[in-house]
């Protein structure tokens, strides 16, 4: 069975870093690229990142490019989201999924974790 | 990026009947569409990948349909466990792009 469990939110000031894991499990993992996508509160979702399966390759959205960075540990099934410079507007729940094939649909998604950016 | 809307945004429909959801995008994305079965306090489900291939497991009585800009998820008999709020998802142009959801409610 495949799970997936996000962990690391939680609520912090304007400026602030906050380092995101999601930990994977059922499948293999370096076979697949992860990626990261949020919900703001009573929102849609959004893309926010992706990464491939050995780590070598790295996406963002433009809304978080230069501020968060994608990177994974094969070795412990993890992959994890660090953010910096945080928004009011990237309070969020941020999922975690794994694709069906390739890298953009996902057929697993973890049940998120929460971010909240607030002075 | 590829803007992708949906409507309507609220659907109410009785248990039993049939509803039909619509996305549209921008421009073409072939294809590549997905939809996704949202639930409170529930992970993300998907339905339908390719704009017409259902997930495993997923119920027959989902149905997708479409290519180019315009698309529809179909759930011919709904159930209980259907009403729920349903995302598209464009992954044919970089980047992915979701629409802003249709909330399936009881009539």
């Amino acid at each position: 069975e495949v799970k997936l469990v996000e962990s690391g939110g939680g609520l912090l000031q304007p400026g602030g870093s906050l380092r995101l894991s999601c930990a994977a499990s059922g499948f293999t993992f370096s076979s697949y690229a992860m990626s990261w996508v949020r919900q703001a509160p009573g929102k849609g979702l959004e893309w926010v990142s992706g990464i491939s399966g050995s780590g070598g390759a790295t996406y963002y959205a433009d809304s978080v490019k230069g501020r968060f960075t994608v990177s994974r540990d094969n070795s412990k099934n993890t992959v994890y989201l660090q953010m910096d410079s945080l928004r009011a507007e990237d309070t969020a729940l941020y999922y975690c999924a794994k694709p069906r094939s390739g890298w953009y649909h996902w057929d697993h998604w973890g049940q998120g974790t929460l971010v909240t950016v607030s002075s | 990026e590829t803007v992708m809307t949906q409507s309507p945004a609220t659907l109410s429909v009785s248990p039993g009947e049939r509803a039909t959801l619509s996305c549209r995008a921008s421009q073409s994305v072939s294809s590549s569409l997905a939809w996704y079965q949202q639930k409170p306090g529930q992970a993300l489900r998907l339905l339908i990948y390719g704009a017409s291939t259902g997930a495993t497991g997923i119920p027959a009585r989902f149905s997708g349909s479409g290519s180019g800009t315009d698309f529809t998820l179909t759930i011919s008999s709904l159930q209980s466990e259907d009403f729920a709020v349903y995302y598209c998802q464009q992954y044919n142009n970089w980047p992915p792009t979701f629409g802003q959801g249709t909330k399936v409610e009881i009539k």
